[in-house]
């Protein structure tokens, strides 16, 4: 499975737009961008997935460049509850079963 | 409520006890993962478990333990543990589908967090 890197932490004001941008660049034909995020000592919480084309859901929009090398997750008008480590992962055919989640970026929205 | 459930949540045990997590989905899945997560650090795969076979195991010590007796239920079984083995462990199901298709989101319960003294 591919690696991803992303920013260690970012800050947002509560009501803008959070960009949390992830790189992928050894991303191959069949792998899938996931995203999660994970609130202080929970669970971690699925977002959004895509291949190629962009996606939106009622949480969040995943923009994936066209050399799918880069994606970024964009949280349209972030909220205190926001607050969370955010993972990008990128994820092969089902059978692999590896999901592998990196340090991901710590976001903190700010009031 | 993610449909996942783990218990129990707190659990502390000195080094020479036996004792056991419980994860249970009720979102008919057929895969169900342990994940570790220590304190500063990613989450760690550990097991995985397809239609109550293992598919994986990530070179966990064999002071872990896991079981599958049926798809809705998932157990991790702990002996002999060690304090750096204190963490947050987390269970997490999901879908997979046949075909090359891509697999399913996982779904993650609220953990157990596990303290060895």
């Amino acid at each position: 499975d591919a690696k991803t890197t992303q920013p260690t932490s970012m800050d947002c004001a509560e009501g803008r737009a959070a960009n949390l941008p992830c790189n992928h660049s050894t991303i191959s034909g069949n792998e899938y961008v996931y995203w999660y995020r994970q609130i202080h000592s929970q669970g971690p919480q699925y977002i959004i997935h895509g291949l190629k084309n962009n996606e939106t859901n009622e949480m969040a929009s995943l923009i994936i460049t066209e050399d799918r090398k880069s994606s970024t997750l964009i949280l349209p008008h972030a909220t205190l509850r926001d607050t969370a480590v955010y993972y990008c992962i990128v994820r092969g055919a089902s059978g692999t079963y590896k999901y592998i989640f990196g340090t991901g970026t710590r976001l903190k929205v700010l009031a | 409520e993610t449909g996942v459930t783990q218990t129990p949540r707190h659990l502390v045990m000195g080094m020479t006890n036996k004792k056991s997590l419980k994860c249970e989905q009720h979102l008919g899945h057929n895969a169900m993962y342990w994940y570790k997560q220590s304190a500063k650090k990613p989450l760690e795969l550990m097991f995985v478990y397809s239609l109550e076979e293992r598919v994986e195991n990530n070179s966990v010590p064999s002071r872990f333990s896991p079981e599958c007796p049926n798809s809705s239920h998932l157990f991790l079984h702990l002996h002999t543990l060690q304090p750096e083995d204190s963490a947050l462990y987390l269970c997490a199901s999901s879908q997979e589908t046949s075909g090359g298709r891509v697999g399913g989101e996982l779904f993650f319960g609220e953990g157990s967090r596990l303290t060895v003294l």
